[in-house]
């Protein structure tokens, strides 16, 4: 199946920084990536879609200022999390879509973000 | 729109028995379905699909899911539950006819005892 990377898998910051996730997709192509969040217990939650060379499209109450996202390749996209605050602690995990299995999403590992 | 409900936050099961995992889904047209396992910490592993033909689908580790189009259901089931099952499963949804989105339910959490 596809392998998708997260890094960093975990990340403390201080609040008011900026912290960038990278999220690769090892073994085919993806024209489509998602970036979910999910809170403790909590089930996932769509912040985002990128399509390769082209904006994301922000779900609805998402910053997309606060919450920059890049998908400048087709095995990369980046989440920017802007000048963080304590809230903004969650687990992220990115998801990639491609055409070659267009029924399937695969899943990253997850980056644990902790702003201090 | 579409939605997904899976209606227990919690299902314990002895390890040996047969366990259910419950999702109902809601979508306009026709309904691409999946299962999820999420252990702590990590992201979510791919579990069995139903996209078209036979509605019993057979997936990885054991479990298997039924589409019940008339019930619009599509529960997850293992005939003998093992302690290492026990973690966090999510159902999800995509309307075929409606772009990307995968929704997810709120997930269920499996506890297996021995």
């Amino acid at each position: 199946g596809a392998v998708v990377s997260q890094h960093p898998s975990w990340v403390i910051c201080k609040s008011g920084t900026s912290v960038k996730i990278e999220c690769r997709s090892l073994d085919f192509q993806a024209t489509t990536m998602f970036w979910y969040r999910q809170f403790p217990k909590q089930s996932l939650m769509l912040m985002a879609t990128s399509n390769e060379g082209s904006k994301a499209t922000y779900e609805q109450g998402v910053e997309k200022d606060k919450f920059l996202i890049n998908h400048a390749s087709l095995t990369l996209s980046t989440l920017t999390v802007t000048s963080a605050h304590p809230e903004d602690s969650s687990f992220y995990i990115c998801s990639v879509y491609g055409i070659q299995r267009s029924y399937e999403q695969y899943f990253g590992p997850g980056t644990r973000l902790t702003v201090t | 729109a579409q939605s997904v409900a899976q209606p227990e936050d919690q299902v314990n099961v002895a390890e040996g028995n047969p366990l259910t995992v419950k999702c109902t889904y809601s979508v306009s047209g026709n309904p691409y379905l999946f299962w999820y396992v999420q252990y702590p910490n990590r992201g979510l592993q791919f579990l069995l699909k139903y996209i078209t033909g036979d509605n019993l689908v057979k997936g990885s580790y054991g479990f298997e899911a039924e589409f019940n189009k008339s019930q619009t259901s599509f529960h997850l089931k293992k005939p003998s539950a093992l302690v290492s099952d026990s973690a966090l499963y999510f159902c999800a949804v995509r309307d075929r006819d409606a772009g990307n989105m995968l929704t997810f339910g709120g997930g269920t959490r499996l506890m297996v005892k021995p």
